[in-house]
């Protein structure tokens, strides 16, 4: 699992309220990212991160915000949780021209 | 729009048959990766082909890479039951080494015993 530990790997919250998904990593990672996945769309990117404090936009990144104050530390943030945001979320890290490592999954169900 | 789009969306075949799952991009790319996942679980890196390779092999697995046509395919050989699993392709395209990495929709094969 390349020391990759997302927490938490479950959870079920209600509309309007503000959630943190956490990736933590050990192995000194340049890139860290966060996907969604839901059926019929592969994994879609929210966020990532080139360094500590260097965040930028993926294609899906309306409602999410992230924030990277250690290299080991990726944080990602649903302001007010919307039913449209349930889904499995998944932490990658790599280096650069490298594969990626994925995280075991967040399974976010907001009701 | 996803960088990578996957081919087909679904595959089914017979133990010991082959299976080719192929991935189309748009712009540019620095490398082309692909992966795999088996239901519930988070995605396995298979093989990492660059920009200025035309095929890979890995065990039972080739991939072939043509950036003249903006294409990438894995062949899986002489296939197993073990093999039933979801392939997805990404692309690492950005050019300011920012690390974007964008997946495709993935290949969902079955292999039948």
């Amino acid at each position: 699992d390349a020391g990759i530990t997302q927490s938490p790997r479950h959870k079920v919250t209600e509309t309007g309220t503000p959630v943190t998904l956490r990736c933590h990593q050990t192995e000194n990672h340049r890139y860290m990212y966060w996907y969604r996945q839901d059926p019929g769309h592969g994994l879609r990117l929210i966020h990532y991160s080139y360094g500590v404090k260097d965040t930028d936009k993926g294609e899906v990144s309306d409602g999410y915000s992230v924030s990277r104050s250690k290299t080991e530390d990726f944080l990602l943030t649903l302001e007010s949780a919307t039913s449209s945001q349930t889904s499995v979320y998944f932490c990658a890290v790599r280096s650069m021209n490298t594969e990626a490592f994925f995280g075991q999954g967040t399974r976010l169900t907001v009701v | 729009s996803q960088q990578g789009e996957e081919d087909p969306q679904a595959l089914s075949i017979q133990e010991g048959e082959n299976a080719t799952m192929n991935c189309s991009y748009k712009t540019s790319i620095n490398n082309l990766q692909w992966y795999r996942q088996n239901s519930g679980r988070g995605l396995v890196h298979l093989i990492l082909i660059r920009s200025n390779e035309r095929e890979k092999h890995s065990g039972r697995l080739r991939v072939t890479l043509d950036t003249s046509k903006k294409s990438s395919s894995l062949l899986i050989t002489a296939s197993r039951a073990a093999d039933t699993a979801s392939y997805f392709c990404a692309t690492d395209s950005d050019s300011s080494n920012t690390g974007k990495l964008i997946f495709g929709q993935g290949t969902t094969l079955q292999v039948k015993p």
